[in-house]
């Protein structure tokens, strides 16, 4: 069974800084989608960003990058250049690449304060 | 482009009555549908995913239905609503096959039984 884990329920971060999420699986498949949301207060989850399993290269997108290591079935984001619109909640999610199986898995999710 | 439309945004409701939120999906065909939800200061639970009309799986076990009438539209339902259904629901959509596999989701339904 798939499993992800967030061990962290709350971080903070003073503004402009960088803070690094953390996020770990569980999984016997060798391809798999991975996944960060942010779920501000309004609770509207929204993507962040998105790695293919098969892909070395770690995702970035602007101020958000992740460091993926597949051996050691990590994910974790950093946030660079910390905005107080970064304050939210944060999901880490993993999708099996399949068609029968269409299941997205979540942790708990871990909640970021950014400090003005 | 796609939206994804969830109502009511919110519902207060009594313990033992009936239970119906309404997800929409516009902009695409054959989309993948989930229900999700969300305990307070807790992560998602995925309740039901659905990846045709009639086609739904049910992760979890529980007193909660859902529904696909059409093709882009997913209905959770309950007959008689308990304490701790209460949480906030999302529902989600996404492209069907390996081709995209983001996951969009609805603004949510927040559900207080009484």
């Amino acid at each position: 069974a798939q499993t992800v884990t967030q061990s962290q329920p709350e971080m903070s971060v003073q503004e402009a800084e960088t803070v690094t999420l953390s996020c770990t699986y569980d999984t016997s498949e060798s391809d798999y989608y991975l996944f960060w949301y942010k779920q501000p207060p309004s609770r509207q989850m929204i993507l962040v960003i998105r790695q293919e399993a098969y892909k070395q290269q770690n995702a970035t997108e602007n101020r958000f990058s992740v460091n993926f290591q597949k051996a050691a079935k990590s994910f974790s984001l950093k946030i660079s250049d910390s905005q107080l619109g970064d304050a939210a909640m944060y999901f880490c999610a993993y999708r099996r690449l399949s068609n029968t199986g269409n299941q997205f898995y979540f942790g708990t999710g871990t909640s970021l304060t950014v400090i003005p | 482009s796609q939206t994804i439309h969830q109502w009511p945004a919110t519902l207060v409701q009594p313990v033992g009555s009936p239970l119906s939120l309404e997800c929409t999906v516009e902009g695409t065909s054959n989309p993948n549908l989930y229900w999700y939800r969300q305990a307070a200061g807790r992560g998602l639970q995925l309740l039901f995913y659905s990846i045709g009309i009639d086609q739904i799986s049910s992760e979890v076990p529980q007193n909660l239905s859902a529904s696909r009438p059409q093709d882009r539209q997913f209905i959770l339902s309950s007959k008689k609503l308990l304490l701790s259904d209460s949480g906030f629901y999302l529902c989600a959509w996404s492209v069907r096959g390996l081709a995209k596999n983001i996951q969009y989701f609805g603004a949510g339904t927040r559900l207080s039984v009484l």
